[in-house]
């Protein structure tokens, strides 16, 4: 049974960088695409990015500058890093499988972590 | 990009009864529209792919329609696990969006 699992601060400093993992178990991190999303009160879902164990990641344009995605294959995990943070980035993150190449919805979820801005 | 909008913002019905909802793309998706079922405090689930494939496990009384712009996702007799909040998403054009959300509450 494949499951991911987000680690990481649940509070974080304006201005301060939000590092999170998510943690694949059941399944090679190689074998799919792996994206995070977020879910505020105000912007509802938002997809931020995926990852592929080879090539570049794909970023929403709206958070690039910001942002970086990457993957740990011993680990079997990959990893958020969103810089300069303010209180419009306080949101529920899930991390979530990639169907496939080109299936780009879905289809596997975790259980998401919150993570609040605050001083 | 792509909005998505979601109608209505909630929908109060009792079990038994024919759910419509509606999710309007701000521009042809094609055939590139998921629907997904988010219980409180819970994860999204997957419920139809590409306008109207189920995923593994989600019942037949779900089923969807649509292309283009226009998509409805219709539950056919609700059940009480049904009562739920429902997303669209597509994945026609970058960056993938959702939309703002459905809520199916009991009457």
């Amino acid at each position: 049974q494949v499951q991911l699992q987000e680690s990481g601060p649940g509070l974080v400093k304006p201005s301060e960088t939000l590092s999170l993992i998510c943690t694949v178990s059941g399944a090679s991190i190689s074998s799919y695409y792996w994206s995070w999303i977020r879910q505020s009160p105000g912007k509802g879902l938002e997809w931020i990015g995926y990852i592929y164990h080879r090539g570049s990641p794909k970023y929403n344009p709206s958070l690039e500058s910001r942002l970086t995605i990457s993957v740990d294959t011993s680990k079997n995990q990959f990893s958020l890093k969103l810089n300069s943070m303010t209180a419009a980035d306080t949101a529920v993150y899930y991390c979530a499988r990639v169907r496939a190449y080109g299936d780009w919805y879905f289809d596997l979820w975790g259980r998401g972590t919150l993570v609040t801005v605050s001083s | 990009e792509v909005v998505l909008t979601q109608s209505p913002a909630t929908l109060s019905l009792s079990p038994g009864e024919r759910a419509t909802l509606s999710c309007r793309a701000s521009q042809s998706v094609s055939g590139y529209l998921t629907w997904y079922q988010q219980k409180s405090g819970q994860a999204p689930r997957l419920l139809l792919y590409d306008v109207s494939n189920r995923a593994t496990g989600i019942p037949a009384r779900f089923s969807g329609s649509g292309s283009g712009t226009d998509f409805t996702l219709t539950i056919s007799s609700l059940e009480p696990e049904d009562f739920a909040v429902y997303f669209c998403q597509q994945r026609d054009k970058w960056p993938l969006t959702f939309g703002q959300g459905t809520r199916l509450e009991i009457k």
